[in-house]
């Protein structure tokens, strides 16, 4: 089944500590998300991908980076985690139909990352 | 005021009734709207999409649209404890670059 993978399932690090968390698609989409939930609260954009083209929003912090070194997989990359960053993190992607404006909009979403920082 | 503003709930219906569920958003341009049902400690799973005013129907879920009034509602007929969980409105705000903003979630209860 064509779907959204997302590795590892629950990652504990320590305050400080760079980690990596990963995501990859059989889906052959070519755009692909960030996103960080915390509890109770609605899902929040770090940064996608349209193919290579890398998109930020403008408040995400410069502590989070990502990497995308092909179709299939993305990586975020978290370089000093802070207590504050332990949230579940999104992995989401989509399939824009040409000229559709709307269309990078349905998205599908790997299980998540659960990230405890110590 | 919110760009996408739900009810959190809980709203608490008993197995068998309809579970009505309200969303209001910002962007009057929006042109995409989305339905995403959570369950604790899951991600979100896309349940329903809908692009023109009116009603869309699948199976026990149907979306409605208002435009002009910037409202979009999901229906849950026929409530199942399984359908416990919590229901995010997602439109695609033109003013966000169409990129899915999604409204804080209204927690639903279905009591045997």
């Amino acid at each position: 089944d064509a779907m959204v993978i997302q590795n590892p399932r629950y990652q504990v690090t320590q305050f400080g500590k760079p980690v990596t968390l990963s995501c990859s698609q059989t889906l052959n989409h070519n755009v692909m998300y960030w996103y960080q939930q915390k509890s109770s609260q609605a899902p929040k954009l770090l940064f996608h991908y349209y193919d290579k083209d890398f998109n930020n929003e403008a408040d995400t912090p410069d502590n989070f980076q990502s990497r995308r070194p092909n179709t299939s997989f993305c990586f975020l990359d978290i370089r000093s985690p802070g207590l504050g960053d332990a949230a579940m993190y999104l992995c989401a992607t989509s399939s824009p139909l040409a000229g559709e404006s709307f269309a990078y909009n349905e998205q599908f979403f790997g299980p998540g990352t659960r990230l405890t920082v110590l | 005021q919110k760009e996408v503003e739900q009810n959190s709930g809980p709203l608490s219906v008993p197995e068998g009734a309809i579970a009505s569920l309200n969303c209001t958003y910002s962007d009057r341009v929006s042109q995409s709207f989305f339905w995403y049902r959570q369950y604790s400690g899951k991600s979100p799973e896309l349940i329903m999409s809908i692009y023109s005013n009116g009603d869309k129907e699948d199976g026990r879920f149907t979306a409605q649209l208002n435009k002009a009034s910037q409202y979009v509602s999901l229906l849950i007929r026929d409530s199942q404890p399984s359908d416990s969980a919590t229901y995010l409105c997602a439109p695609g705000l033109v003013a966000a670059g169409n990129k899915l903003t999604f409204g804080g979630g209204t927690r639903v209860l279905v009591k045997p």
